[in-house]
């Protein structure tokens, strides 16, 4: 059965740093999520990805943070200079055309010291 | 808006009886409903979904749970726990924008 993959699995980077995040969706879904769930806490949308562009997006997701689709492939969330509050486990996710379900990746435990 | 409401934080149960995690929800749409499951370092695996077809939904590993409207309910339930079942579960609602909303979480103990 397809499924969402997530890389790394752990990430451990100094405050201030950048990250990215990579996701590959399922093969033939067009609507891609990220999602974060600080230890603890319940899982909080981010933003949400269609068609090259960014369809939603939640307050949490300021100017530090950007997504993109560099190839037919992955899918990437990029935190430009870290905080320790963005300590996580970040969640990608995707979905097909006219499908409620989002399918979910194993996540990324982001460790910011 | 949506929202939802995990009723327990944390439901303890013996190996052998039944699991009852409850869930109550709000949404100005006609709601799609969901319950994940997460296992400790694991991601989020969909047990079931509710999409407005039969109000009682069969998920895997013998969860099932019962839409029900006039409660704004969707509570999960099985009959016998299982050593396995030990994990985080979390109840979500989908609206009209497909952005779905987490509950807080139900972390489900089983003892033996």
């Amino acid at each position: 059965e397809p499924e969402v993959t997530q890389t790394p699995s752990h990430q451990v980077t100094q405050m201030g740093q950048e990250v990215i995040l990579r996701c590959v969706p399922i093969s033939n879904h067009l609507y891609f999520y990220w999602y974060r769930q600080i230890l603890g806490q319940k899982v909080e949308f981010l933003v949400s990805f269609y068609n090259n562009e960014i369809s939603e997006k939640s307050e949490i997701f300021d100017d530090q943070f950007s997504v993109e689709r560099p190839d037919g492939s992955n899918f990437t969330l990029k935190i430009r200079s870290t905080k320790l509050e963005d300590s996580a486990m970040y969640f990608c996710a995707s979905r097909g055309d006219r499908q409620e379900t989002q399918y979910f990746g194993p996540g990324t435990r982001l460790l910011v010291l | 808006a949506q929202s939802v409401t995990q009723l327990d934080s944390h439901v303890s149960v013996s190996e052998g009886t039944p699991v009852l995690l409850r869930c109550n929800y709000s949404s100005s749409y006609s709601p799609s409903l969901f319950w994940y499951v997460q296992h400790p370092n694991k991601g989020l695996q969909l047990l079931l979904k509710y999409t407005s077809a039969a109000t009682l939904v069969k998920g895997i590993n013998g969860f099932e749970a019962e839409f029900k409207k006039s409660e704004t309910s969707f509570h999960l339930t099985k009959p016998s726990a299982h050593m396995s079942d030990a994990a985080e579960y979390f109840c979500v609602v989908s609206g009209g924008s497909y952005i779905p909303t987490f509950g807080r979480g139900t972390s489900l103990i089983v003892h033996p």
